[in-house]
């Protein structure tokens, strides 16, 4: 039973332009998401997080939205950058809860 | 600081082997995660330690255990290993209980079931 869908496996994008990368989720009870950022042969890295009390949370070129009603969110990058070129995977939490994963979305930024 | 290390970062094994994985945390870190990452079933949870003791226990067979050291290194062991076992075991660790505390991801190690 995946809580956590990314329903696009892949996505490119030119250099310079926006890069929305989307998550839905099904259970209400989560109240912290976050997304994570993987490189091949390493571990995913922490990228950015909201609190479900928000509705954006923005860090340099990345910022997240969270929609509630929808039980939706997402990752926007702008502007893209070819080292943004990665697995992107969002993840919901609830409190006293574990991790639910996404199955992720590989980003490609074309030069 | 060193960051999160798995060990071995490479495994092949045969089926109805047994397996067991390490996981060394950041130094100070007391909370110890594992996920099993697959194509299309992204990164599942399997166990959480805190302190020598399991925490939170995601939906896997019972073939799947774990236990964590006074030191907060964490084995992870699956007996009787089916091809469907093969994948990228992941451990994470944080500071405290996970939850809004962030998780620090080490490589991996890849598991590969004959």
């Amino acid at each position: 039973d995946q809580q956590v869908k990314q329903n696009s496996p892949s996505l490119s994008v030119q250099e310079g332009r926006i890069s929305i990368l989307n998550c839905d989720y099904t259970n209400s009870m989560f109240d912290y998401f976050l997304w994570y950022k993987k490189y091949p042969a390493e571990g995913p890295t922490f990228l950015i997080s909201i609190s479900s009390i928000k509705d954006k949370n923005e860090d340099g070129r990345f910022t997240v939205f969270l929609n509630k009603s929808a039980k939706h969110l997402s990752l926007h990058i702008v502007p893209s950058q070819p080292g943004d070129s990665a697995v992107y995977f969002c993840a919901a939490f609830n409190t006293g809860n574990q991790f639910y994963f996404g199955t992720g979305t590989s980003l490609t930024v074309i030069p | 600081k060193a960051g999160v290390t798995q060990t071995p970062r490479y495994l092949i094994k045969t089926r109805g082997q047994q397996v067991t994985l390490s996981c060394s945390p950041i130094s100070g870190h007391r909370s110890v995660s594992w996920y099993q990452q697959t194509p299309g079933q992204g990164l599942q949870f399997l166990f959480e330690y805190f302190s020598e003791t399991q925490r939170n226990k995601g939906n896997f067979p019972g073939r799947f255990s774990g236990r964590q050291f006074s030191n907060s290194r964490s084995e992870m062991n699956v007996s009787t290993l089916e091809l469907g076992d093969s994948a990228l075991y992941l451990c994470a660790s944080s500071l405290t209980r996970t939850g809004r505390n962030e998780q620090f991801f080490g490589p991996g190690t890849r598991l590969t079931v004959l």
